[in-house]
């Protein structure tokens, strides 16, 4: 099992659409995950943290279920500019802030 | 406040050469880390240095080397280059014992050998 699986996709969407992406992960000590966005091709850039239960920051809520060991991505009222990779990421339990685990990303489209 | 910095930003090579990539860390970060990108996959994790000394590493062959100078840049070796070396190479800067989600990246080095 990959230590970080996420559904590839692409997802199309229309603007204004609610969608959510899931991210499940293998490791049961993590604590901290993480949503990171990267536009094509271009350096990934920190979305949003989730420590607790999850996070909500505007349009874009985080949720974190440990017991089933996935977290997912609600982006609510979708804009064109939305259209990008959506990274999980899950840092290892212990060790340093440098390595991160990432998932492969899901790709989202939204269209007009 | 210069952010993370790389270079060069594309570069071609051929099977079997070699290639160094570069990365300055953001101002104040004394750690960098460097991560492959294949197309279409995750970054994924190649090794850090912090001390001039790597500290942590990923599953990566022994073609993969790197360096840390004293003012905290870095670079990234790749010997004996095949097909499948071809990718985005990210280095992120942080400050060590810092916040996990206090990890900045560079633009990438977009790497192709053919």
């Amino acid at each position: 099992r990959k230590e970080v699986e996420q559904d590839p996709g692409p997802f199309n969407v229309p603007e204004g659409a609610t969608v959510a992406f899931n991210c499940t992960y293998s490791n049961s000590a993590s604590q901290s995950f993480f949503w990171y966005r990267q536009d094509c091709r271009k350096e990934p850039k920190l979305l949003m943290s989730v420590y607790s239960s999850g996070n909500e920051d505007g349009r874009f809520t985080a949720q974190l279920n440990r017991a089933s060991q996935y977290i997912s991505l609600l982006i609510r009222d979708s804009k064109l500019s939305d259209s990008a990779t959506y990274l999980c990421v899950v840092p290892p339990p212990s060790g340093n802030t440098g390595k991160l685990i990432f998932g492969q990303g899901t790709t989202l489209q939204v269209k007009p | 406040d210069a952010g993370v910095t790389q270079s060069p930003t594309h570069l071609i090579k051929t099977r079997g050469q070699q290639v160094t990539l570069r990365c300055s860390p953001k101002s104040g970060h004394d750690t960098v880390s460097w991560y492959q990108q294949a197309l279409g996959q995750g970054p994924q994790f190649i090794f850090q240095y912090y001390e001039e000394e790597e500290r942590q590493r990923g599953n990566f062959p022994d073609r993969f080397s790197g360096h840390q100078f004293p003012n905290y840049s870095s670079e990234l070796n790749v010997n004996a280059l095949l097909l499948g070396d071809s990718a985005l190479y990210l280095c992120a800067s942080s400050l060590a014992g810092g916040a996990k989600e206090k990890l900045f990246f560079g633009s990438g080095t977009q790497l192709s050998v053919l």
